[in-house]
């Protein structure tokens, strides 16, 4: 079935600090592939999204290139700020053709703590 | 504003009572959906619904229940099956596409289930 492992949290970062959250996947077909974000308390927002390979979704500052011969989806973001403290979740929907193209697939997220 | 709507942000579950769970989209979509959200996890899918008076068991049904009465309207219920029902549950919607790996899914603010 389909899968998605994320790097284990908690990352903790500086301001301004490189940030970089691993995502890799497996799927029975070619999926699409997406990262949410949820701020506390709150429900998760689409944060970028890339539907082929070689894609790069990008949004705020973040970015993540969809890399089909090493099955991943790293989230980056060059210089972060405490407003980014939050739990980021990658996920895919596959393309399979079973019927459950309706799904999406999470990994267990990420919490991302930034101190000014 | 078009978004999705979950009440009540807080919900207390006695022993043996069922409960309900509101979400309301004025997006227009056709698709909605229920997850579960425990500490540390990723979201499970609970039950969606892809049109009005229809929905489908997710991959973990059991001891919840749906109705899809009307477009903008996904109400879940937690029923007294249900022995482990603490969790944030959260409500989502689409609009189906041709090509359904590309949808994406937006998704409310979640509703945090507590057993008294």
């Amino acid at each position: 079935g389909d899968s998605v492992t994320q790097m284990e949290g908690p990352v903790t970062l500086s301001e301004e600090a490189f940030l970089t959250i691993n995502c890799t996947y497996t799927a029975t077909g070619y999926p699409s592939l997406f990262w949410y974000v949820q701020y506390p308390g709150e429900g998760l927002q689409l944060l970028l999204k890339a539907t082929k390979a070689d894609d790069k979704g990008s949004n705020k500052g973040f970015e993540a290139t969809y890399r089909k011969e090493t099955t991943s989806f790293h989230l980056e973001k060059g210089s972060v700020q405490v407003s980014d403290s939050a739990v980021y979740f990658c996920a895919l929907k596959d393309r399979n053709s079973g019927g459950s193209n309706y799904k999406l697939t999470f990994g267990k997220g990420t919490l991302l703590t930034v101190n000014p | 504003d078009g978004g999705i709507t979950q009440s009540p942000k807080y919900l207390f579950r006695k022993e043996g009572q069922n409960v309900t769970l509101s979400c309301e989209q004025n997006l227009n979509h056709d698709a909605m959906y229920w997850y579960r959200q425990d500490p540390g996890q990723g979201l499970r899918l609970i039950y969606y619904s892809q049109i009005v008076n229809d929905f489908q068991k997710g991959d973990i049904a059991e001891g919840y229940s749906v109705s899809r009465e009307k477009k903008e309207s996904f109400p879940l219920t937690v029923t007294s099956a249900q022995k482990n029902p603490t969790a944030f549950y959260l409500c989502a919607s689409s609009q189906p596409r041709t090509e359904m790996f590309k949808e994406t899914q937006y998704f409310g603010p979640g509703t945090r289930l507590l057993v008294l």
